[in-house]
């Protein structure tokens, strides 16, 4: 079964705009990771917070993690045409070298 | 995609047949995994490796087998192709990270369609 739940699962927005995605997952976790599938392609790493964290950044990127309520955002400031993906929340277990990935957001940002 | 190539990248089979599905990578990762996209259902693992020859099964392994008997190379076998097994297929790689992280770096996938 699914560890994560991304919400939500299609999000559409315009250019500039700020997209919040989230993720709630089930187990408690070693870290939390985010990734980007671009159509048709392979997934792409972005980001990891570790179960220890409560938020973290890259770029435009922000991940806040809230162990408490097992649960997981995604924030992308100033979204542009490129961001248009879907987008996974993966959550990693102590002690195994396996992910478990969500079903996925589809963001798609017009111009 | 850099250092991870599968091939083929695209393949239509017969219900009934044998498939293998390559895996390369030229990262010397240790550990190679073995997924299959659906809609509806995500990524969804189907075997991993964590060295060579040692493997272990993920969520939905059942009709598939796979093989590592040299560190760049995890062959997944679809050893009777059933319609069920219509899907793209990604391999992945990744090591041992600090704390455990194993971050995940992903091929480009194949696209296999049993007719």
């Amino acid at each position: 079964s699914q560890q994560g739940e991304e919400d939500p699962q299609a999000l559409s927005i315009q250019e500039g705009e700020n997209a919040t995605m989230n993720c709630s997952y089930k187990t408690s976790i070693n870290n939390l990771q985010w990734y980007r599938q671009n159509s048709g392609r392979g997934l792409v790493h972005l980001i990891l917070i570790r179960s220890n964290e409560r938020e973290k950044h890259s770029g435009r990127l922000r991940v806040t993690l809230d162990t408490s309520k097992k649960s997981s955002s995604l924030l992308i400031t100033a979204s542009r045409a490129a961001d248009t993906a879907s987008y996974f929340c993966a959550t990693a277990q102590s002690g195994y070298s396996t992910l478990t990935f969500g079903k996925g957001t589809m963001l798609l940002v017009s111009p | 995609d850099a250092g991870i190539t599968q091939s083929p990248r695209h393949k239509v089979t017969e219900t009934g047949t044998p498939v293998t599905l390559r895996c390369h990578q030229t990262e010397n990762h240790r550990y190679m995994y073995w997924y299959r996209q659906d809609p509806g259902h995500g990524l969804r693992l189907i075997h991993y490796s964590y060295g060579v020859k040692d493997t272990d099964k993920g969520e939905v392994s059942d009709g598939y087998s796979v093989s590592r008997s040299k560190t760049e190379d995890f062959l997944l076998t679809l050893e009777s192709a059933t319609s069920s097994q219509t899907s793209v297929y990604f391999c992945a790689i990744s090591e041992w990270g600090t704390g455990g992280t194993y971050e995940q770096y992903f091929g480009p996938g194949t696209r296999l369609t049993v007719t």
